[in-house]
């Protein structure tokens, strides 16, 4: 199974400020179509997952663009610009380019310093 | 507007059954791969199986693999996970997600709770 292993696990943030998470991959996950399916999540507090960024770097819509994805391979970052209050809760990071199983990273806790 | 809405949860002893609905909606549900992925309290994020658009192909993870049963029945837009066998470690919250592209939409879950 492929592992994802997030970076840093806690994240306090100063409103304002820009928010950066890591998430590296056992293996490379690009697929044999060329695609790399390397997707990001942000769990709200009491709320459902909602994908934020899916194949790397493509938003989804109504997300803010303060978000952005990027990396290859076996390395990927998630960035957020400027933290916002709404911006709380946990980020995981999941692989679909090797299944079964699809797989998570550990969860990224962001929070307002 | 997608939407996702489960039920189906309960308290439940160890080895007993549960079967979990998902009702789709805002989207042509006969198109699309369905996963079950589950959450226990305070953990993190897993997935149990998914199901193509046509039920030809199904998957589970290996935890749940003799015990669970996806299926789906596109005349009614739902989804289901029979859940047998129940263990302890089955106790979470249990989402229905969509997959464009990749699994995309989760509903709002159901709580599995498995104690005696």
């Amino acid at each position: 199974d492929v592992v994802l292993t997030q970076s840093p696990l806690s994240l306090p943030v100063t409103l304002g400020q820009p928010a950066s998470i890591s998430c590296r991959s056992s293996q490379s996950l690009v697929h044999s179509n060329g695609n790399t399916y390397l997707n990001w999540f942000q769990q709200r507090p009491g709320q459902s997952p909602r994908r934020l960024i899916y194949t790397v770097s493509n938003r989804d819509s109504g997300v803010p663009d303060r978000f952005s994805g990027s990396g290859s391979g076996t390395d990927f970052t998630l960035k957020i610009s400027r933290v916002e209050a709404e911006d709380v809760g946990v980020y995981y990071c999941m692989q679909s380019t090797h299944w079964p199983p699809y797989t998570f990273g550990q969860g990224t806790k962001l929070e307002i310093k | 507007e997608v939407q996702l809405v489960e039920s189906g949860g309960d308290l439940v002893q160890p080895g007993g059954s549960l079967r979990l609905s998902c009702v789709a909606s805002g989207f042509t549900f006969s198109n699309y791969w369905m996963h079950w992925f589950r959450q226990a309290p305070g953990k993190g994020l897993v997935w149990v199986s998914h199901i193509n658009s046509d039920g030809s192909t199904i998957n589970y993870a290996d935890s749940v693999k003799g015990r669970f049963t996806i299926s789906r029945d596109n005349a009614k837009s739902t989804l289901y996970l029979q859940m047998n066998s129940l263990r302890a470690e089955d106790t979470a919250v249990y989402y229905c997600v969509s997959d464009f592209i990749t699994p995309d939409y989760w509903g709002q879950g159901t709580l599995v709770t498995v104690s005696s």
